[in-house]
């Protein structure tokens, strides 16, 4: 079956690195999202990775190993405003979304 | 403001009763898809259309149903409405093709209270 692992939960201190990790299981693979949702609010967009390797993005990196079934978020110099969900998506071969439960980060001062 | 808008914001309603939420995807999206979200819970995919046809289904119920119409706005009707039908719903949209291209940009959200 299709699948996505992320971790639940993640606390992290404001000012430091957080790294969200999510594997998935899909039938194919057409690339992999993030997106950010804080509380009460729609999702945003964050990245999109389709070749092996590191995207950067200010603040925020996505990584991507397709032999693996990995990624991660990596999010630096983290900001109060950064607590929120982090939900990885993952598209099978038929161009299917299939979204992982999400990451809330809370970050601590 | 992602360009998507959603009607109405908020919506209360009772049991049995039955309610149409619209959506009015990004200029030059093609793509609409209908999100159901209960309280930190996550997102749950209910259906996508693609320039008017149906194009994916999720776990959506057989009392809730969808169209997208000619000028690609589309609506959500859910009927016979349960307790448990409360929550966030999120339309979305995306230009429709391929990897990046489906990119979803999310609207605001109805939120649906059942009482």
């Amino acid at each position: 079956g299709q699948n996505i692992d992320q971790p639940t939960e993640m606390t992290a201190t404001e000012g430091a690195i957080v790294q969200i990790n999510c594997t998935y299981q899909t039938s194919g693979f057409n690339g992999l999202f993030w997106y950010q949702q804080h509380a009460g609010e729609a999702p945003t967009f964050l990245s999109y990775n389709v070749l092996d390797g590191l995207e950067e993005k200010g603040r925020f990196s996505s990584f991507l190993s397709r032999s693996k079934g990995y990624s991660y978020l990596l999010l630096k110099e983290l900001q109060m405003k950064d607590s929120a969900s982090y939900l990885c998506v993952s598209m099978d071969s038929n161009y299917q979304l299939i979204w992982g439960a999400g990451t809330k980060l809370i970050i601590k001062p | 403001d992602s360009g998507v808008t959603q009607t109405p914001k908020h919506l209360i309603t009772a049991t049995g009763q039955r309610v149409t939420l619209r959506c009015s995807p990004r200029s030059g999206d093609l793509s609409v898809y209908w999100y159901q979200q209960s309280l930190d819970q996550g997102l749950q995919f209910l259906i996508q259309y693609y320039n008017g046809e149906e194009r994916a289904k999720g776990n959506i119920l057989e009392r809730f149903s969808a169209q997208q119409f000619p000028d690609l706005h589309s609506e959500l009707n859910l009927s016979s409405l349960e307790l448990g039908d409360s929550a966030l719903y999120f339309c979305a949209s995306s230009v429709g093709g391929e990897g990046p291209q489906e990119t979803q940009y999310f609207g605001p959200g109805t939120r649906l209270l059942v009482l």
